[in-house]
């Protein structure tokens, strides 16, 4: 079964840079990749979708790259602020039908001014 | 547009107790699904619809049960509450391959 793996628990950065977080994937390479913003609390949001034929995808400061050699998404934040702070999860389809998603445990970021 | 809602948000069961919680969603959206949340475990799937009348297993579907007799409902049901099933529960929604759309949760508290 696809397992997914974000690589770090708690990532801690100054206002202004940029935030990466990374999602490694293991098995078949997915027809697309999500991920999402938690905070404490609250349910996910949706941010941004990827699909396998997309190398870059961009949203206001936010950019996520799809590397199907390297099984591997990175997930961008541009001058970070300190309202970026959550919880972000990488999400993608469980099974080849795509009819379920499985969530990697998230990263925690905490943006300091 | 109240997108999906779930309802209690919060219960604390005794153990052996039943209780059904109720996801309802108006975005007419055909595919639904319950997750859980636990520390250190992220969101594991319970089960899912991807229509009306429709059910089926997620990864953690012992101890619960699921109706979908209404397209915009989704009921998940504990028969008998063990403390093991104390977490957050999430509903979800979604169209197409678009992003979900989560609800607030439901905060669960077996004893």
């Amino acid at each position: 079964s696809q397992k997914i793996e974000q690589n770090s628990e708690a990532l801690n950065i100054q206002e202004g840079k940029t935030a990466t977080l990374t999602c490694n994937y293991t098995n078949y390479s997915p027809a697309y990749l999500q991920w999402y913003r938690q905070d404490p609390g609250r349910g996910p949001v949706f941010l941004l979708l990827i699909r396998e034929n997309e190398k870059e995808k961009r949203k206001e400061r936010l950019k996520v790259t799809f590397d199907t050699t390297l099984k591997q998404s990175l997930f961008h934040i541009t001058a970070s602020q300190p309202a970026d702070s959550a919880t972000y999860l990488c999400a993608l389809p469980a099974n080849q039908a795509g009819t379920a998603l499985i969530f990697g445990k998230g990263t925690t970021l905490s943006v300091s001014s | 547009n109240a997108g999906v809602t779930q309802t209690p948000k919060f219960r604390v069961l005794k153990t052996g107790q039943s209780m059904t919680l109720l996801c309802a969603q108006d975005m007419n959206h055909e595919y639904m699904y319950w997750y859980r949340q636990d520390p250190g475990m992220g969101l594991r799937l319970i089960h899912y619809s991807v229509g009306e009348g429709t059910t089926a297993k997620g990864e953690v579907p012992d101890g619960y049960n699921v109706s979908r007799l209404k397209k915009q409902n989704f009921l998940l049901g504990l028969e008998s509450a063990a403390p093991s099933q104390t977490s957050v529960y999430f509903c979800a929604s979604r169209d197409g391959d678009y992003g979900y759309t989560f609800g607030s949760g439901t905060r669960l508290t077996v004893v």
